[in-house]
This record gives structure tokens, sequence and C-alpha cells, in this order.
């Protein structure tokens, strides 16, 4: 138990749906992450918050929206997806965002299928 | 373009013997290097590493640091079953934000 939960665990979709992922953290951390994890590819940022200010977004598609309504919840909120987005999501977080050590922790992930 | 570069890619041993994971960079303003362990779904923390020839260890798992010629290892001994999992490497870098660039990962698997 890292004391990161995302919610849901599984979330099957079509390409038409709306649908949010939850990440919540309880280790007091300012900095909060999401990551995509595809098959055979390196995890890969794609927002990064501090102290809920986004400071990161790494060329992510517009229809992937965080939203952070405060240091210890992130949300990304998901709309006409493609199959090709289908992925394991993980959130993270650590303790600052501009500190020197920035060791991560993360949640369990949210396994998506979009179909 | 910050990378990562981490070998083998997959690795079979049998219990007992001795394992060594690779892990090179190239990235500006290095901060730090971090090893994780994930089995199924969240990646576990292990070592986070800032400074050349200082080894970490944890129980059979060590890892050390070569700033100079920019690779870390991360070394399993007497390895055991519980040791499956793929073994992720992860950079710290950047001077004002932080960012963590992995690489794809060590894939390792010990059987009896």
């Amino acid at each position: 138990e890292t004391g990161v939960t995302q919610t849901p665990r599984h979330l099957v979709m079509g390409m038409t749906n709306k649908k949010s992922l939850k990440c919540e953290q309880h280790l007091g951390h300012n900095a909060m992450y999401w990551y995509k994890q595809s098959a055979k590819k390196p995890l890969e940022l794609m927002f990064v918050y501090n102290f809920k200010e986004q400071t990161e977004n790494n060329s992510v598609p517009s229809r992937f929206s965080p939203e952070c309504p405060n240091s210890s919840h992130l949300f990304l909120h998901l709309h006409t997806l493609q199959p090709e987005d289908s992925a394991l999501y993980l959130c993270a977080s650590s303790q600052d965002h501009r500190g020197a050590g920035g060791t991560q922790y993360f949640g369990p992930g949210t396994r998506l299928l979009v179909l | 373009e910050d990378k990562v570069v981490q070998s083998p890619l997959s690795l079979v041993v049998h219990e007992g013997d001795t394992v060594t994971l690779n892990c090179s960079y190239e990235v500006t303003n290095f901060r730090s290097l971090l090893w994780y362990k994930q089995e199924k779904k969240a990646p576990t923390f292990l070592f986070m590493l800032t400074s050349s020839g200082i080894e970490k260890k944890s129980g059979r798992l060590s890892s050390i640091l070569d700033k100079k010629e920019l690779f870390s290892i991360l070394n399993i001994t007497a390895t055991q079953t519980g040791d499956s999992a793929v073994y992720l490497c992860a950079v710290g870098s950047g001077a004002g934000s932080y960012q963590l660039t992995f690489g794809k990962g060590t894939k390792l698997s010990v059987i009896p």
C-alpha cells in the first residue's frame, strides 16, 4: 500500500463515451502526476501538477483533460478517445515537483480499454 | 531529448543466481536516478541515487551510479521467484521543474 489510490481499477469505454479517472494521495505530497503505460513502451509522463498548478503538459491530446482541485486529488477526464489510447494509466505523487529528490510514489493504475 | 536505455530487455535466471541490470542515460541537467520494481501494476520505489560511487543496499538488492560514464547498475543476489518483475530505471532532470524519464524496463523471470 503506497498511499496513492486510483479508481476505477479497470474501465472499458466506447469512443463516444465520457469518463473520469480519479487519483487520491494520502501522503501529504504537493505534486501529482499522470502517466500512460502502453505495452512495450516506456512510461510516458502526461501531466504534472505542483501545488494544484499545472506545470507540465507533454503534448497530450485535448481528449485528455486533467483537473486538480486540491493537492490530494487528481482527475483525468476522458472524452472521444481512440482505441490506441488503451493503456494503463498511472497516477503518482511526490513531495514537491521542484525538489532535488523527486521520489515518486505510484498508485495501482487504471487499466483502460477503448473499443 | 532525454534518453534512458535499459539492458537487457528481458532476462531468465534460476533461483539463487546473481543478476545485474543496466541503465544508461543521456539527459540535460541530471538530478537523480531512480530504480522501481513493477510486478503487476504500481511501480514500487527501490532506490534513489544522486552521487557517484556510493552504493545503496537493501537486503539482496544494491545499486550504484556512475555520473561520469552516465550509467547505473542494479544487482540482485541469491535471486528468488518473488524477484520476478519488470525493473524500471528513471532519471530525474530539469533546471527548474523536475521531470522523470523512464526506460523501457528489464523483465526479470526467476525460475525455480
